[in-house]
């Protein structure tokens, strides 16, 4: 069945470490996106990439980092810059841009926690 | 960016009632994309509406999407508990690209 993966669905960070989020599709979706959700909140977009070696900044990417090396995976990066961290985090993808796209697939996220 | 409200930010329906949850934007929109999560899911793709004045239904959910396509509304008809969880509103940001921004959502609780 086509879709996509998250991993791991929890992850527990100390202070001062990076983590990798990682995240891969086999939908052949051409845009990833990686949100942010905090409790009782919306999804706040941390950043995305339109197609393989290429990604941009969404409203809230101080803190993190991203690569697109291949057009499956999408992996988040949540560094020691960023200072509140715990959250629940999810990776989704879509046709094309969002003009052409028929909704966003999401992956069932990862929930990281600072201990 | 673009922002979008919705309203209300939490309803509580007694099961087999009616409900309405709204999305209203300042701007114009292009479209307008509702999402459901369930408690401890992910959002999972519900409707994308178009046009000025659209109606589409889903079983027991009705979207719409007003004439001046700045707002829409999702009614869900004889709420059953299967329907607990949270709605996002999602539209297009300007950008050319158009990346899609989320509603803070309508988080929907049934009593049996």
């Amino acid at each position: 069945d086509g879709g996509i993966t998250q991993s791991p669905k929890y992850l527990f960070r100390k202070e001062g470490q990076n983590v990798t989020l990682s995240c891969e599709q086999n939908l052949n979706h051409d845009a990833m996106y990686w949100y942010r959700q905090d409790p009782g909140q919306g999804l706040r977009l941390i950043y995305y990439s339109q197609i393989v070696n290429d990604f941009q900044k969404g409203d809230i990417a101080e803190g993190y980092s991203v690569s697109r090396e291949k057009k499956e995976s999408f992996p988040l990066t949540v560094t020691s810059a960023q200072k509140n961290p715990t959250a629940f985090y999810l990776c989704a993808s879509s046709i094309g841009g969002a003009r052409r796209s028929y909704g966003y697939t999401f992956g069932s996220g990862t929930r990281l926690t600072v201990v | 960016g673009q922002q979008v409200m919705q309203i209300p930010q939490y309803q509580h329906v007694q099961e087999g009632e009616d409900f309405t949850t709204y999305c209203n934007s300042s701007t114009t929109l292009s479209n307008i994309q509702w999402y459901k999560q369930r408690p401890g899911g992910h959002p999972v793709f519900l409707i994308q509406l178009v046009k000025s004045g659209e109606v589409k239904k889903q079983k027991r959910l009705t979207f719409q999407f007003g004439e001046a396509k700045k707002n829409s509304s999702l009614h869900i008809t004889a709420t059953q508990t299967t329907d607990v969880g949270t709605y996002f509103c999602a539209v297009l940001t300007t950008d050319s690209w158009g990346k899609l921004q989320f509603g803070a959502g309508t988080q929907v609780v049934v009593t049996p």
